[in-house]
């Protein structure tokens, strides 16, 4: 089993509508948890970290489900700009971080 | 911008060669990483240092070494290139105390 599962995708929404991803890990001791965004041909960069009572930063929300081991990243509104791969990423103790294959979202006119 | 440069950005190479790709950043950071990119696998780790001269291993580290001599630079070296390490490689740095990692702009290698 995977550490970190992903849908690949791709989410195909229009411009406005909301979407939701979802990601499960593997290892029930990680303690860190966030979402990254990837532009094509470009490095990730952080969009978001994720705490256990969820938070939220403008649009985006994320959620996180210690006892079924998921988490999630909501979009509302969702613009043009929004298109990329968002990777899920998990961290255990001080090991380095583990990165999900990612989840392809394209918004479209 | 972050301060994390990797050279080259391109480079191709032939089959059997030894190629070393630089990771270089000026934030002082203790930890750095390399991870590779590849269609279909993901982010994948392939080693990584936690101070000058301290590196272990990662998920995918056979066919490459790497080198830290000092807290600014973080050296991957292929010794014998093959085709399996085309790959985009990407270089990523941690500050103590922080959990998220800021990414350089990465090199594309291809091997003939």
């Amino acid at each position: 089993r995977k550490e970190v599962e992903q849908d690949p995708g791709p989410f195909n929404v229009p411009e406005g509508a909301t979407v939701a991803f979802n990601c499960t890990y593997s290892n029930s001791a990680s303690q860190s948890f966030f979402w990254y965004r990837q532009d094509c041909r470009k490095e990730p960069k952080l969009l978001m970290s994720v705490y256990s009572s969820g938070n939220e930063d403008g649009r985006f929300t994320a959620q996180l489900n210690r006892a079924s081991q998921y988490i999630s990243l909501l979009i509302r509104d969702s613009k043009l700009s929004d298109s990329a791969t968002y990777l899920c990423v998990v961290k255990s103790g001080n090991t380095p971080l583990v990165f999900g294959k990612g989840t392809r979202l394209s918004v479209i006119a | 911008d972050a301060g994390i440069t990797q050279s080259p950005r391109h480079k191709v190479t032939e089959t059997g060669t030894p190629v070393t790709l630089r990771c270089h950043q000026t934030e002082n950071h203790r930890y750095m990483y390399w991870y590779r990119q590849d269609p279909g696998h993901g982010l994948r780790l392939i080693h990584y240092s936690y101070g000058v001269k301290d590196t272990d291993k990662g998920e995918v580290s056979d066919g490459y070494s790497v080198s830290r001599s000092k807290t600014e630079d973080f050296l991957l070296t292929l010794e014998s290139a093959t085709s399996s390490q085309t790959s985009v490689y990407f270089c990523a740095i941690r500050g103590a105390g922080v959990d998220g990692y800021t990414f350089g702009s990465g090199t594309r290698l291809t091997v003939v």
